[in-house]
């Protein structure tokens, strides 16, 4: 699976959007880009995914370049709830298909009053 | 979406000791894993849990550390055996049918 680079932290106000982003400059045609997040001491939560068009969802809307090179991540009225590290992960097509989720370092948004 | 459960939630263990965890998903899935996540790291797969065969073990892990099984699709345990403080983690089971879903995790304090 290819690997990612997300910057280690970023700040939101309350209420403003929340822009994540993440290189992929390796992904392979039949890999898909996935988000979650870690709310301290829980386990991780599915956000999104997508291929190549860009996806929405009522958490978030997940943004792909064209050459599928990078992507965004946008929570559009970060609330101090959304305060998590999120992780951008690319893995070999959804479904049953065996693909690993490997985890980077993430991303350590902190979204403040 | 999936609902992963995990027993138990913490616990305390002395050193040469087995912990086992039980991890129980509302729904069938075709596959389950279990990952570690020692304290301020990332996420380590440790395994994929097969149902009906071996599990397949990631590079570092071994089966005789981290025996796992998996009797039916909505159900897996894993050992963590004979216990130093370097097992000291949160230990995370994961479940995917379309979608991949996490439970909350076991953390294990060992002494």
């Amino acid at each position: 699976d290819a690997k990612t680079t997300q910057p280690p932290s970023m700040d939101c106000a309350e209420g403003r959007a929340a822009n994540l982003p993440c290189n992929h400059s390796t992904i392979s045609g039949n890999e898909y880009v996935y988000w979650y997040r870690q709310i301290h001491s829980q386990g991780p939560q599915y956000i999104i995914h997508g291929l190549k068009n860009n996806e929405t969802n009522e958490m978030a809307s997940l943004i792909i370049t064209e050459d599928r090179k990078s992507s965004t991540l946008i929570l559009p009225h970060a609330t101090l709830r959304d305060t998590a590290v999120y992780y951008c992960i690319v893995r070999v097509a959804g479904g049953t298909s065996y693909g690993k989720l490997t985890f980077g370092q993430g991303t350590i948004l902190t979204v403040h009053p | 979406s999936a609902v992963i459960s995990q027993k138990p939630s913490r616990d305390i263990c002395q050193r040469g000791t087995s912990l086992t965890i039980q991890c129980q998903v509302d729904s069938q899935v075709t596959m389950m894993f279990w990952y570690r996540q020692q304290p301020g790291q990332s996420l380590t797969l440790i395994a994929t849990a097969n149902q009906g065969s071996e599990a397949t073990y990631e590079s570092g892990f071994v089966i005789d550390k981290f025996p796992i099984s998996r009797p039916n699709l909505t159900f897996s345990t894993l050992t963590v055996s004979n216990m130093s403080p370097e097992d000291s983690s949160i230990y995370l089971c994961s479940g995917r049918e379309e979608t991949q879903y996490f439970g909350p995790g076991t953390r294990l304090l060992v002494l």
